[in-house]
């Protein structure tokens, strides 16, 4: 397996603007997780999905961030409108069996908002 | 919920010496404590962990220490090598709770 894949790796767009993140999680993982990094806040867990339903969404920020998981085998993190402060790097990372195990991380998507 | 503190922020170490990594956490009843690695321009990948039912776990030149008493927990990394040099993370959880991390240890291996 490839591994986890996101895309794009880099984007950069003006704020207001929507944005959209996309993960490919490993096959027969049943879990999948986006985080976001900053040096201010370290890795924030925002959102988590078990068999492609949303568990835990008690870490998107607001409501301009929207997460969906139409399938097994892809996910996408919008958000809608962009703002600076929105500028991070966002991991995917998937799982199998339970969250409590090896969670693989893809490559991250760099995020800046001008 | 659970708080995983982690020091140092940075740690700068000659080729060769042993750096250590501390964190602590807040919930007793947390079982499960992972560290991934994190090199320039990727995710983080799972380096080691261990359960509460161990105290003490080694994979070649990394161990890891737990104090479930004092809620502390240690990376050790020995003869370090420059391609060590990374951000490291700690993490921490309970059963079906998803790990905590801690804010990240920067280590820089100077050859």
């Amino acid at each position: 397996d490839a591994g986890v894949i996101q895309s794009p790796r880099h984007e950069v767009t003006e704020m207001g603007q929507e944005v959209t993140l996309r993960c490919k999680p490993i096959s027969g993982h049943d879990y999948l997780f986006w985080y976001r990094q900053t040096m201010m806040r370290g890795l924030e867990l925002l959102i988590y999905f078990n068999n492609n339903v949303p568990i835990d969404d008690s870490g998107m920020p607001e409501d301009r961030f929207s997460a969906k998981m139409p399938n097994a085998s892809f996910s996408t993190l919008k958000i809608q409108p962009s703002e600076p402060r929105d500028s991070a790097v966002y991991f995917c990372a998937s799982s199998f069996n339970r969250v409590n195990s090896e969670a693989f991380f893809g490559q991250g998507t760099r995020l800046t908002v001008v | 919920g659970e708080n995983v503190e982690q020091h140092p922020s940075t740690l700068s170490v000659q080729e060769g010496d042993s750096a250590v990594i501390k964190c602590t956490y807040s919930d007793s009843a947390s079982n499960y404590f992972p560290w991934y690695k994190q090199e320039l321009g990727k995710g983080p990948q799972l380096i080691i962990d261990i359960r509460s039912n161990v105290g003490e776990k080694k994979d070649q030149r990394i161990a890891v220490t737990l104090n479930k008493t004092a809620k502390h927990f240690s990376l050790h990394i020995t003869e370090t090598q420059p391609e060590d040099s990374a951000v490291y993370f700690c993490a921490a959880s309970r059963g079906s709770y998803i790990p905590t991390f801690g804010r990240g240890t920067s280590l820089i291996v100077h050859p």
